[in-house]
């Protein structure tokens, strides 16, 4: 079975270019996350979707980030404008059997480099 | 505000060791969770510990919810090279998840 699938793996741009992060869910996962892994600051949660409903967004760092889950096998997370302080890994997961136990399963990471 | 602790931060032994790596906060937490992760790669579940004063055994790891249900431990018995990478603790409080920041740990041959 696929597991979680993220794109791109690696994004290298510069300063103010909109970025835009996709992945794809476990299918029958109804809860979705979006992570930020850096060195200084550990894994992050920025928000996270129930059956595509955005639950809790109070992680997203400021206005300049927003994500969208228009179905249940696809979201997207979008900065715009881009800083060089948002170089980070962004992780996906999906999981299916509750929110706080439920396993989390992963995607490989997006490594975003912003010049 | 980091409300998962993990100690120690990094950690190097040899194989055969045995260690141990915690997972502490001041609040209480209704469930709590161990990932592994390796270089590259997502952070993978190892367990799931809901009552306090459980103990869970994996192989050669050993996972423990404290009674208060506000620290956790993992215990690793002779330690492998294939154990290396980065443990994660995850847990639910005041409605809200948490990550730790992590123990590296190194186990060289």
């Amino acid at each position: 079975d696929a597991g979680v699938i993220q794109s791109p793996r690696h994004e290298v741009t510069e300063m103010g270019q909109e970025v835009t992060l996709r992945c794809k869910p476990i299918s029958g996962h109804d809860y979705l996350f979006w992570y930020r892994q850096t060195m200084m600051r550990g894994l992050e949660l920025l928000i996270y979707f129930n059956n595509n409903v955005p639950i809790d967004d109070s992680g997203m760092p400021e206005d300049r980030f927003s994500a969208k889950m228009p179905n249940a096998s696809f979201s997207t997370l979008k900065i715009q404008p881009s800083e060089p302080r948002d170089s980070a890994v962004y992780f996906c997961a999906s999981s299916f059997a509750g929110r706080d136990t439920g396993e989390l399963f992963f995607g490989e990471g997006s490594r975003l480099t912003v010049l | 505000t980091q409300l998962l602790e993990q100690s120690p931060q990094f950690l190097s032994i040899q194989e055969g060791e045995n260690l141990t790596v915690y997972c502490n906060s001041s609040s209480v937490f209704s469930s709590l969770q161990w990932y592994r992760q390796e270089p590259g790669e997502g952070p993978v579940l190892l367990v799931t510990v809901v009552t306090g004063g459980e103990v869970k055994k994996l192989k050669r790891l050993t996972f423990q919810f404290g009674d208060a249900r506000k620290d956790s431990s993992l215990h690793i018995t002779a330690a492998q090279p294939g154990d290396t990478g980065l443990y994660l603790c995850r847990g639910s409080t005041l409605g809200r998840l948490y990550f730790g920041r992590g123990t590296q740990l190194t186990v060289w041959p």
